[in-house]
């Protein structure tokens, strides 16, 4: 499993765009990238996956460049309530189905109005 | 739908004590698996099932037991608690599908072991 390199935390301003970076230099062909939003008191929750290029829904952008070996999380226009720990995890879509995750220390995000 | 539910939210032990932390999900998921996350850390695998009847260890195993005897429930044994295993507990759930792999995880056990 691919070991995984984010910031240890960040912090921002309400309405601003934030993109938090990891870093996977050693990632397989068959590896996909997931990130996990924590809060506090709470089990983490699935935000975005994928394997290549650009992938986007609801809640955020994940942008992977051709050489896959970082990715970046951008979450647009924060608000307080995107205050959470966020979790970059690279490997087999196989066993990221809650089979077996490998969390590293994730990027603790402090929003601040 | 109730997700992943697990019970009980919190619990204090003696050290030496045994207890069984409850997982259940009703998603019919095949995937099941335990976490432990120590305070200002992120969360560390403790065992994994992909199906009734099959589990595996994970990165901490040791002092924990499990078993999976039915695809929805996968209990999580402390055979002699010790306070190096105070911390909380997650469960995760999930399948095997070509797209949107994602797992749901509980709410969490807060054990304390004195």
């Amino acid at each position: 499993l691919a070991k995984t390199t984010q910031p240890i935390s960040m912090d921002s301003y309400e309405g601003q765009e934030v993109n938090i970076t990891c870093s996977h230099n050693n990632i397989a062909t068959n590896d996909y990238i997931t990130w996990y939003q924590q809060f506090p008191s709470q089990g983490p929750r699935f935000i975005i996956q994928g394997y290549k290029t650009k992938v986007t829904n609801e809640v955020a952008s994940l942008f992977i460049p051709a050489d896959r070996k970082s990715s970046t999380l951008s979450l647009p226009r924060v608000s307080l309530s995107d205050t959470a720990v966020y979790y970059c995890l690279v490997g087999d879509p196989l066993y990221n189905q809650g089979g077996k995750l490998i969390f590293g220390q994730g990027t603790e995000l402090s929003v601040k109005p | 739908n109730a997700g992943v539910t697990q019970t009980p939210k919190f619990q204090v032990l003696k050290t030496g004590q045994s207890m069984t932390l409850q997982c259940a999900q009703d998603m019919n998921h095949e995937y099941m698996s335990w976490y432990r996350q120590d305070p200002g850390m992120g969360l560390r695998l403790i065992h994994y099932s992909v199906g009734a009847g099959i589990t595996d260890q994970g990165e901490v195993p040791n002092g924990y037991n499990v078993s999976r005897s039915t695809t929805e429930d996968f209990p999580l044994r402390l055979l002699s608690a010790a306070p190096s295993q105070t911390s909380v507990y997650f469960c995760a759930s999930g399948r095997p599908t070509g797209t949107n792999t994602e797992a749901f995880f509980g709410q969490g056990t807060r054990l304390t072991v004195v």
